[in-house]
Order: C-alpha cells, then structure tokens, then sequence
C-alpha cells in the first residue's frame, strides 16, 4: 500500500482564491510527521509546513496551513490567498517514528495559479 | 539562512562512468540522506546517515552506490558504475535529528547518463 496518496495530479486556482490540496497517509505508527514541500520549475525542494502526530491544532505558516484530520488519516494543504509564485509542485511527505528516519513522499501535485 | 548546498548542479556522463555528488549540509545537523527523483516521477529515499555510518537504505541503493563523509562538512553520493536508468534528480538533505524531525533539502544536481 502507498504510505503517501495525492489524488489530484494538477490544480488550476484563480490569482487571491484559495486552493485545498489532497494528501492521505497510511501508517499504524502513533507517531509521526507530516510535511509538505514545493518544488518549483527550477527543481529545489522546500519545506512548507509540518504537523505532528499529537500535535492538536492544525500548523499555519503564513498562507499555508495543514488541514490534519487524525481520524481520516488526511493532511490537506491549504494555500491562501494564491499568488502567481505559488504554481509549482506540491509533495505531500510522512516520516514514522518507529521505522527509521526515511521520508515517504506522494506523486505530487502541480498547481497551476491563473491571474 | 544556513542551508544544504549541492555541486554540482547538473552532471552529464557516459554509461559506466563513476560520478560523485557533493553535499555540505547544515552545520548543526546530525543525519543527512540522499533521494532520487526520476523526472516526472515522486522522490525516493535512498540512504541515510548518522553518526558516520548507514543508518537506513532503501533497495535502490545497492552496490553500485556508496556514500561518505570524509571531512567534517562534506557529504558524498558515489555511483560507481552508472547505468542509463540513474539518470535522475539527486537531493540531499539534512535534519538535526532523526525521527521526525524536518528535513531540509538542497537544490539538487541533476545527472544525466548517455
């Protein structure tokens, strides 16, 4: 099974709207962390946001923030306000406590803003 | 802002060839990895380090890869012996501790094998 899933291969979102991007995880650890990266046309990975397993609010970071649903097992991103910088890839990520340091990253989602 | 640097920044070289990535990652930090990201495709996880020794390795990192830190700042990729299908993105990251501890990841050197 996929530790990572991201449903939505490409997004298109108006300039100043905001957009929800998808990510569901499987893991039977208690504990671990979720992250999301961008990666824009020029190929660097970097790092968003991240919500911990017991972490009780969702993580904001400016206009990103992580809609964490324990129970689903979803941790969607939700991006503010888009800019046109903002059209890049989005990598949905998880790292377990139990079985070792790895990152498992989902397909990505690209995300296309229209002025 | 301290961050991971990777040299070089792309890498063309012949089927059979040995090619060695660099990496410095950030000072502080404790354990570094490396991952591949084949265009178009996800990122993988090849290997991670601490304590100047493999601490996980997935199963692409076989034989034909090895990593090394040889100074105090320095963390290296060898392919030894490079097939067409490592053509790829190679990131490297960095992280202060294990777990889940963020990781943070340079900008990648992108290898292309003819």
């Amino acid at each position: 099974a996929q530790k990572i899933t991201q449903t939505q291969p490409g997004m298109f979102v108006q300039e100043k709207e905001a957009v929800t991007l998808d990510c569901t995880y499987d893991t039977s650890d208690q504990s671990y962390g979720l992250f999301w990266y961008k990666q824009p046309s020029s190929g660097e990975m970097i790092f968003l946001i991240y919500q911990g397993s017991y972490d009780e609010q969702n993580a904001t970071e400016g206009r990103y923030s992580l809609n964490f649903q324990k129970a689903r097992k979803s941790a969607n991103l939700v991006i503010s306000a888009s800019q046109l910088g903002d059209s890049a890839m989005y990598f949905c990520a998880m790292r377990e406590w139990n079985t070792g340091n790895q990152f498992y990253f989902g397909t990505g989602t690209s995300l296309t803003v229209i002025p | 802002e301290p961050e991971v640097t990777q040299t070089p920044s792309h890498q063309v070289t012949q089927m059979g060839q040995e090619v060695i990535l660099r990496c410095v990652p950030i000072s502080n930090h404790l354990y570094f990895y490396w991952y591949r990201q084949i265009l178009g495709q996800k990122v993988e996880f090849l290997v991670s380090f601490y304590n100047n020794e493999i601490s996980e390795k997935s199963e692409i990192f076989d034989d034909q890869f090895s990593v090394e830190r040889p100074d105090g700042s320095n963390f290296t990729l060898k392919i030894r012996s490079t097939k067409l299908e490592d053509s790829a993105m190679y990131f490297c990251a960095s992280s202060e501790g294990g777990s889940v501890e963020t990781q943070y990841f340079g900008p990648g050197t992108r290898l292309l094998v003819l």
